[in-house]
């Protein structure tokens, strides 16, 4: 069964620190995304990387950065967390290539509380 | 540009009646068009998906979708709900280089 593993389903943060999200996939996938889903607002891309090292900002890329050294793994940080980044955050998979026909696989979920 | 709209964010409705959950999109070029389903405390996944060929998509759980290009919709149904059907609904399409989705609906099924 294919599958996309996020590291922690809830987490509690304070401001300025920094935050790590990981996220693994295990079905040799070439597209990564990272979500945040707030009520009423949807799913907002943040970042996205087509391939290994590779990263494209999404919609709202401020205040995030991401990581992606190994092909099943793709890393989202906020380097100095804020009580607005107060969310929870998908991380999804997609292949093979680039096609807008993929589907995703998202991962459960991780809620981060900055407080 | 490309969007999509979700006309409802909450549909309650009792359970074994009819459900139709709205989704209106805008694109200059052609698109895929997709629902996903999220169930509580989980990710999203697919339930079905409109690439080409047959306007009318059906998921293995009862749910229908028809691509209407003159309308522009998408829009989701299903003649009879069931308790497990309680879920979030997101309609989602891609087109020239981007996926966008909708803003979601919230489905309760009423016992």
């Amino acid at each position: 069964d294919v599958k996309v593993t996020q590291s922690s389903r809830y987490l509690v943060k304070r401001t300025g620190e920094k935050v790590f999200l990981e996220c693994v996939q295990d079905m040799d996938h070439e597209n990564m995304f990272w979500y945040r889903q707030d009520p009423g607002l949807g799913l907002r891309l943040i970042y996205f990387s087509y391939d290994v090292k590779m990263k494209e900002k999404g919609d709202i890329p401020e205040g995030y950065s991401v990581s992606r050294e190994k092909k099943e793994r793709f890393s989202l940080i906020l380097e100095s967390a804020s009580t607005n980044q107060t969310s929870m955050y998908l991380c999804a998979s997609s292949g093979p290539g680039a096609s807008g026909a993929n589907v995703l696989t998202f991962g459960a979920g991780s809620r981060l509380t900055v407080l | 540009a490309q969007s999509v709209t979700q006309l409802d964010s909450q549909v309650p409705v009792f359970e074994e009646a009819p459900v139709e959950l709205r989704c209106n999109y805008s694109s200059s070029v052609s698109v895929y068009l997709f629902w996903y389903v999220q169930y509580p405390n989980q990710g999203l996944q697919l339930l079905l998906k409109y690439l080409s060929g047959s306007t009318l998509v059906e998921s293995i759980n009862g749910f229908e979708a028809e691509f209407n290009k003159s309308q522009t919709s998408f829009h989701l149904r299903k003649p009879s709900v069931h308790i497990s059907d309680t879920a979030e609904y997101f309609c989602a399409l891609t087109g020239a280089n981007n996926l966008f989705f909708g803003t979601g609906t919230r489905l309760t099924v009423i016992p």
